[in-house]
């Protein structure tokens, strides 16, 4: 099983500040992971898919990079909107796995 | 409009049973695999299970392999899951998701997601 490790756990920033999010894989995933933002209450959006692509509607302010067992989030200026937790996912094998996830607040 | 409504949920024994559903709307459905994703309580999210647009590949994750089943009815447009000899570790909030991609293959990502139904697994 591929083992996705998030870091860190918490983010604490204030709106307009830049965010930075890991991903760190066991082992080599390709290009092969997404990101989710999940609100409370709510179910997990898709933001970015194979690595850097963003999903439909999400704005250019969100951008993903890396590949192979290294990957990151980044949330250019955070808009009040985007305290959240994002966690991210590989699909390269069997069974997928999610990271434990990265909660943003706000500081 | 893409919709997801996952129902079936509930209060239930430990090693008892639970089907869960979810009718889906505003797509082709047989065209994309769908999947199960679970949540329990103030945890992370956890892949369940996935099936092919045309139930022929199926997968599961380890912890319900043996125990739960996914299927399809295309002419319906519904997923399943039955779940059987249910563990008080199932307790969880059940999402089904839809693959983003098309095709045979059952790997995510999910571009859309149900409400979700809350399984409670206790005595």
């Amino acid at each position: 099983e591929i083992v996705l490790t998030q870091s860190p756990a918490t983010l604490s920033l204030s709106p307009g500040e830049r965010a930075t999010l890991s991903c760190r894989a066991s082992q080599s995933i390709s290009s092969y992971l997404a990101w989710y933002q999940q609100k409370p209450g709510q179910a997990p959006r898709l933001l970015i898919y194979d690595a850097s692509n963003r999903a439909t509607g999400i704005p250019a302010r969100f951008s993903g990079s890396g590949s192979g067992t290294d990957f990151t989030l980044t949330i250019s200026s955070l808009e009040p909107e985007d305290f959240a937790v994002y966690s991210c996912q590989q699909r390269t094998n069997w069974p997928l796995t999610f990271g434990g996830g990265t909660k943003v607040e706000i500081k | 409009e893409v919709q997801l409504v996952d129902s079936g949920g509930g209060l239930v024994q430990p090693g008892r049973s639970l089907r869960l559903s979810c009718a889906a709307s505003g797509f082709t459905f047989d065209d994309y695999a769908m999947h199960w994703v679970r949540q329990a309580p103030g945890k992370g999210l956890e892949w369940v299970s996935g099936i092919s647009w045309n139930s022929g590949t199926i997968g599961y994750a380890d912890s319900v392999k043996g125990r739960f089943t996914i299927s399809r009815d295309n002419a319906r447009n519904s997923l399943y899951l039955q779940m059987n000899s249910l563990k008080t570790e199932d307790t969880a909030l059940y999402y089904c998701a839809k693959d983003y991609y098309s095709g045979s293959g059952i790997y995510g990502p999910f571009d859309y997601w149900g409400q979700g139904t809350l399984v409670t697994v206790s005595s």
